[in-house]
């Protein structure tokens, strides 16, 4: 009964080769988000969707990109990945009606060699 | 400019006694607080919650307090257990506009048999 999945949870990739990171959510939730993780530091908030409507953040490089098809899902592009890159990728989801609470999937490990 | 501070990174504590996790927030806007906990190579989980119309929230050996007063929240976990040895993230939302959840550096908290 798995809520917010990622796949896969371990990702390698070269340096420069394109990756994409998937979300999928079974709890229909309106909002996703995405967020990147370094070790020790706090989850950084990369873009999320509010139904369809994209919300970037300022500094989200630009060789980060996102798709969301369909309320249930939602990609990671990341079209020429550096060594800086590597880190665990969190998708997220929220209700918004009544309900704060945002849950997380499980995280995609991305390593770049 | 960090908005919500979790100013210890580490916490030991024995078995059975107490712990007690802080985090402070400078935005006064933030009206819902959560709290995660994070094993290595996974997601953070979410743990508890609380409204600011509210000063405590209990859930079994979970409690958090909230003092809007001084932008401090609490997590207190008694009696404590090894299997609560983990990362432990205190998030905060609920700025006008946004869905957005603004993350602290997170506690490492490790419960010494």
């Amino acid at each position: 009964d798995a809520m917010v999945i990622q796949n896969p949870r371990y990702q390698v990739t070269q340096f420069g080769k394109p990756v994409t990171l998937s979300c999928s959510q079974t709890l229909n939730h309106n909002v996703m988000y995405w967020y990147q993780q370094k070790s020790s530091q706090a989850p950084k908030l990369l873009f999320h969707y509010y139904d369809k409507d994209f919300n970037n953040e300022a500094d989200t490089p630009d060789n980060f990109q996102s798709r969301r098809p369909n309320t249930s899902f939602c990609f990671l592009d990341i079209r020429s990945p550096g060594l800086g890159d590597a880190a665990m990728y969190l998708c997220a989801t929220r209700r918004l009606a009544g309900e704060d609470t945002q849950y997380f999937g499980p995280g995609t490990r991305l390593t770049v060699l | 400019d960090q908005q919500v501070k979790q100013n210890s990174p580490s916490l030991s504590v024995q078995e059975g006694r107490i712990s007690i996790l802080n985090c402070d927030y400078t935005n006064s806007m933030f009206d819902y607080f959560l709290w995660y906990k994070k094993y290595p190579a996974e997601g953070p989980t979410f743990l508890i919650s609380i409204s600011s119309i509210k000063d405590k929230n209990e859930d079994g050996r979970f409690t958090v307090f909230l003092n809007k007063s001084a932008k401090h929240l609490s997590l207190h976990i008694v009696p404590s257990q090894p299997g609560d040895s983990a990362v432990y993230f205190c998030a905060a939302s609920g700025v006008s506009g946004t869905y957005k959840y603004i993350f602290g550096t997170g506690t490492r908290l490790k419960v010494l048999a």
